[in-house]
This record gives C-alpha cells, sequence and structure tokens, in this order.
C-alpha cells in the first residue's frame, strides 16, 4: 500500500474551511484514497473516500488532483467537535487500512 | 454509517491472566475483521486481518499465540490476550468491513495489566 504524508498540525478558526492536505506520490492505479478521523479515546470514524473524481457527503469534499499524487480533505465549515487527528490512507483491494501519523487539526473559537 | 460494537469498553486484569474482547458488526456482515492496537498518542498499529471461517492472517511482529483471533461468524471476531503482561496494556480497536468497501471502526477497548 502507497505511503501518505500529512502535516503533523493544523489549526483553523471555527467556522472556516479546514483544508487537510495529503501527499501520496507512489500510490497506484487501483488504490483508494480513504479519510478517517479518530477523536481522543475513541475508534475511528470514516469520513470519505476516491479514486479519481472529487467526492462530497455531508461530512467532507474530497479533492484527488489530476495525476493522483496528491488530495485535500475540506471540511467546510469547521466546529469545536471537529477537533481530532486525521487519518489519509491509500487502501488496495488488500481492504487493509496502514495509518500513519496524521493531521492533528485543533478548531480554536 | 454501520455500527461496529466493542465488549468491553474498558478491563483491567492481572498479568498472567488472559483477557477476551468481542466485536461485532450489528447492522451488516462483515467479510473481513481487523484488529489494531494504539499506545499513547500513537497512530493505530495493525495486528491481523481475520476472514470469517478461515485462520487470521498476523503482520509482522505480531505474535499469532500471545494473541489468538477467532472469526467464527460474519458478525463476531474476537481477539483474546493469552498471559497478559503490563507491557500488553494498551488500546484495542477492531474493525469490520464488507467486500472492500469503508470499513467502521468499534469504539475501542482499554486493556490495563496490573
Amino acid at each position: 500500500d502507497a505511503k501518505t504524508t500529512q502535516p503533523p498540525s493544523m489549526d483553523c478558526a471555527e467556522g472556516r474551511a479546514a483544508n487537510l492536505p495529503c501527499n501520496h506520490s507512489t500510490i497506484s492505479g487501483n488504490e483508494y484514497v480513504y479519510w478517517y478521523r479518530q477523536i481522543h479515546s475513541q475508534g475511528p470514524q470514516y469520513i470519505i473516500h476516491g479514486l479519481k473524481n472529487n467526492e462530497t457527503n455531508e461530512m467532507a469534499s474530497l479533492i484527488i488532483t489530476e495525476d493522483r499524487k496528491s488530495s485535500t480533505l475540506i471540511l467546510p465549515h469547521a466546529t469545536l467537535r471537529d477537533t481530532a487527528v486525521y487519518y489519509c490512507i491509500a487502501m488496495s483491494n488488500t481492504g487493509k487500512l496502514i495509518f500513519g501519523q496524521g493531521t492533528t487539526l485543533q478548531v480554536k473559537p | 454509517g454501520a455500527v461496529v460494537s466493542q465488549h468491553p469498553s474498558r478491563v483491567i486484569c492481572k498479568s498472567g491472566t488472559s483477557v477476551k474482547i468481542e466485536c461485532r458488526s450489528l447492522d451488516f456482515q462483515a467479510t473481513t475483521m481487523f484488529w489494531y492496537r494504539q499506545f499513547p498518542k500513537k497512530s493505530l498499529m495493525l495486528m491481523a486481518t481475520s476472514n470469517e471461517g478461515s485462520k487470521a492472517t498476523y503482520e509482522q511482529g505480531v505474535e499469532k499465540d500471545k494473541f489468538l483471533i477467532n472469526h467464527a461468524s460474519l458478525t463476531l471476531s474476537t481477539l483474546t490476550v493469552t498471559s497478559a503482561h503490563p507491557e500488553d496494556s494498551s488500546f484495542y480497536i477492531c474493525s469490520a468491513m464488507w467486500e472492500n468497501t469503508e470499513a467502521f471502526f468499534g469504539q475501542g477497548t482499554r486493556l490495563t495489566v496490573v
């Protein structure tokens, strides 16, 4: 499974959009990009995933570059409850999710 | 999203005893379940992958005789930590997946070995 690289931490003002970047330059054609988040002492929560096209759901939007070497998770209106560690994962057809260090997002009032 | 329930959420056991953790998919049939452990301020580390009715596949460095995994049905997998020692104290998390779609995670089990 391809390795992903994320900044270790980011801050965002409450009510503003949070844009979390992820590099996955070695991603292969059959690997999906998945995003999860983990709030302290809980199991990870699924956010969104995509292959090539941009995706949107009720939680977030996922923008994948045309060459698929990077992506951005967008939380359109961050709230204090969005403070968490966000993980970007490239998943192959094995189904395994290999977690990196993630980005700690701190939403501030 | 789908619901995955893990039990117990917290357990304290004496050194040398065994502890069983259950992971259930409540509203879907999980073809594959995964077990992770997480140390404080660290990321999740995949321990093993289990498919219903077959032996679990363990990641490199994970002792299969220490961490026994059973996946007897499409809705239940169990992890037994045998002869637990203080260094086994950790946060154990399961996830369940149906046919390589998104995986859903349990709420985790905090194991403390004293």
